[in-house]
C-alpha cells in the first residue's frame, strides 16, 4: 500500500531546543493527523488537521495542514526528555484507509 | 476520552497455535482496524470493519481472520501462528461518516510466536 514520507529518519536535539519534521505525500488527503508514540505503546493521537493551510497548536505543539495538501508539518517547542519517542504522521481522504509515514525518532539529551 | 483497549500487551505463543488477540472500544464507534507494525516496514493493515459481522482485507491478510460479532469487540485470529507473524499488533477504531477522520489506537499486543 502507499506509504507517506517522513522527514528527518531521527534527530537527536539538546533539551531545550526546537523541533521541526515533516510529512510529504504524492496524493492530496483531507485530514493529516499526528501521532506520538512510546516505546512498546500504541500511537497517541497529537494533532487532527481538517483544512488545508490551517494551524493548529495543542501544548507545546504546533502542526500544519500544507497547502498543497500534500504535506504536513509537526514542530515541538522547548522539548523536554518526555518528548522522546517516535513521531507518525498519517493521511486520510473519506471512504478510504489511513495511509501512514514511517516515523521520526526523536531523541533528546539532557 | 476515547479508550480502545486491547486483551493482553504480551503474548508469546508456539508454532501452529490458533491466536485470538482482542480488541474493545467504549466509543460506539462503527470501524475498526488490525494493523501490525515491524521495524523498517511501518504500520500495515491487516483488516477492517465498517460494521458488525462485515469485513474487509487490507494489505497483509494472508494467515489471519478476523471475527465481528458486536460493534465494540474486534478480534484478530491467527489459525495457526508462524514466526514470521512476530510483531506488534495495533488495534484501532474511528467514526464513520464526517467524523472518520481519527483513527484511535489501543496499546498493542507484543506477540512473539517461537
Amino acid at each position: 500500500g502507499q506509504q507517506l514520507n517522513q522527514s528527518p529518519q531521527s534527530m537527536f536535539i539538546q533539551e531545550g531546543e526546537d523541533v521541526s519534521m515533516n510529512c510529504t505525500s504524492s496524493s492530496i488527503f483531507n485530514t493529516w493527523l499526528w501521532y506520538k508514540q512510546d516505546p512498546g505503546e500504541g500511537p497517541v493521537l497529537l494533532i487532527a488537521l481538517y483544512k488545508a493551510g490551517e494551524l493548529t497548536s495543542n501544548g507545546r505543539l504546533t502542526a500544519q495542514f500544507g497547502i498543497t495538501r500534500k504535506d504536513s508539518f509537526l514542530n515541538i517547542s522547548a522539548s523536554i526528555p518526555s518528548d522522546v519517542g517516535i513521531y507518525f504522521c498519517a493521511g486520510h481522504n473519506y471512504g478510504q484507509n489511513f495511509v501512514f509515514g514511517p516515523g521520526t525518532r526523536l531523541s533528546v539529551l539532557p | 476520552d476515547v479508550k480502545v483497549t486491547q486483551s493482553s500487551r504480551y503474548l508469546v505463543k508456539r508454532t501452529g497455535e490458533k491466536v485470538f488477540l482482542e480488541c474493545v472500544q467504549d466509543m460506539d464507534h462503527e470501524n475498526m482496524f488490525w494493523y501490525r507494525q515491524d521495524p523498517g516496514l511501518g504500520l500495515r493493515l491487516i483488516y477492517f470493519s465498517y460494521d458488525v459481522k462485515m469485513k474487509e482485507k487490507g494489505d497483509i491478510p494472508e494467515g489471519y481472520s478476523v471475527s465481528r460479532e458486536k460493534k465494540e469487540r474486534f478480534s484478530l485470529i491467527l489459525e495457526s501462528a508462524s514466526t514470521n507473524q512476530t510483531s506488534m499488533y495495533l488495534c484501532a477504531s474511528s467514526r464513520q461518516g464526517a467524523e472518520s477522520d481519527t483513527q484511535y489506537f489501543g496499546p498493542g499486543t507484543r506477540l512473539t510466536v517461537l
